[in-house]
C-alpha cells in the first residue's frame, strides 16, 4: 500500500455544483498529479502540481483547477459539475526527477 | 504528443496458459510503466522500464521494452485466477519535460482468468 491518501472515498453531487478533492502525497514526494478516470477507460492526465504551481496540464477545461500546499498536499476544483465529470479521480505523488508514481485509492465521483 | 495502445482489449485465458499483451507506443517515450487495476480500485504499480531492452519479472509477470519498436510486452506465465484485473500501460516523456508522472495511459486489457 502506498503512502497516498485521497479524501473522500466516495461523493455524489447534483449537477452545476462544485466539488473538492484531497490527495496527501507520500512523505518524501514533492509532486502531485491529477488523472481522471471514466468507467472502462484509462485514466487521462489532467494537470500536476510541483512546488504549488501548475507544471502541465492535460486536455481539460478551466472548471477543472488545483492547488497545492507547503506540505505537498493537493485539491483538485471541479466548478459547474456536469454528468459526463462522473468518474474516479486518482492522484498520483512522487519526486520531480523520480522514476515512479504511486497512486492514492482515489475518488469516486458520480454527478447526478 | 505520445499516445499509447494497448492489444487486447480483452483477453480471456483457461488456468495454466501463457499469453502477452502488447503495448505500442507513438514517439519517444523514456519510460514504460505497467499497472494493474482490480475493479473498483485504485492503480498498483508492476513494473518501471527505463532503458531499451529492460526485462523485469515478478513471479508470473514477465515485462519488456523495445524503444527500437516502440512495444513493451507483459508476458503472462501460467496464468491463475488471482492474476485476474485489467492491466494498463503507460508511458512519459520524463527527459523532454523534466518531470515524471505526467503519464499517458494506454486503454486496458482486461484479463479473465478461467478454471
Amino acid at each position: 500500500e502506498t503512502g497516498v491518501t485521497q479524501s473522500p472515498t466516495h461523493l455524489i453531487k447534483t449537477r452545476g455544483q462544485q466539488v473538492t478533492l484531497r490527495c496527501s502525497s507520500q512523505s518524501g514526494h514533492n509532486t502531485v498529479s491529477w488523472y481522471q478516470q471514466a468507467l472502462g477507460q484509462g485514466p487521462q492526465f489532467i494537470f500536476q502540481y510541483y512546488r504549488e504551481e501548475e507544471n502541465g496540464r492535460g486536455n481539460f477545461p478551466p472548471r477543472f483547477s488545483g492547488l497545492q500546499f507547503p506540505n505537498y498536499s493537493s485539491e483538485l476544483n471541479v466548478n459547474a459539475l456536469e454528468l459526463d465529470d462522473s468518474a474516479l479521480y486518482l492522484c498520483a505523488s512522487s519526486s520531480i526527477r523520480g522514476t515512479e508514481a504511486f497512486f492514492g485509492q482515489g475518488t469516486r465521483l458520480t454527478v447526478v | 504528443e505520445l499516445k499509447v495502445e494497448q492489444n487486447p482489449l480483452f483477453l480471456s485465458m483457461q488456468e495454466g496458459k501463457n499469453y502477452t499483451i502488447y503495448c505500442n507506443y507513438s514517439t519517444t517515450s523514456d519510460r514504460l510503466y505497467w499497472y494493474r487495476q482490480d475493479p473498483g480500485k485504485s492503480l498498483e504499480s508492476l513494473f518501471v522500464l527505463l532503458s531499451n531492452g529492460a526485462v523485469k519479472q515478478e513471479g508470473r509477470l514477465m515485462a519488456s521494452l523495445d524503444t527500437k519498436a516502440r512495444l513493451s510486452t507483459l508476458h503472462i506465465t501460467a496464468a491463475v485466477h488471482d492474476l485476474s484485473a485489467t492491466y494498463f500501460c503507460a508511458g512519459d516523456d520524463a527527459l523532454v519535460t523534466g518531470t515524471a508522472s505526467k503519464l499517458t495511459f494506454g486503454t486496458g486489457t482486461r484479463l479473465q482468468v478461467t478454471l
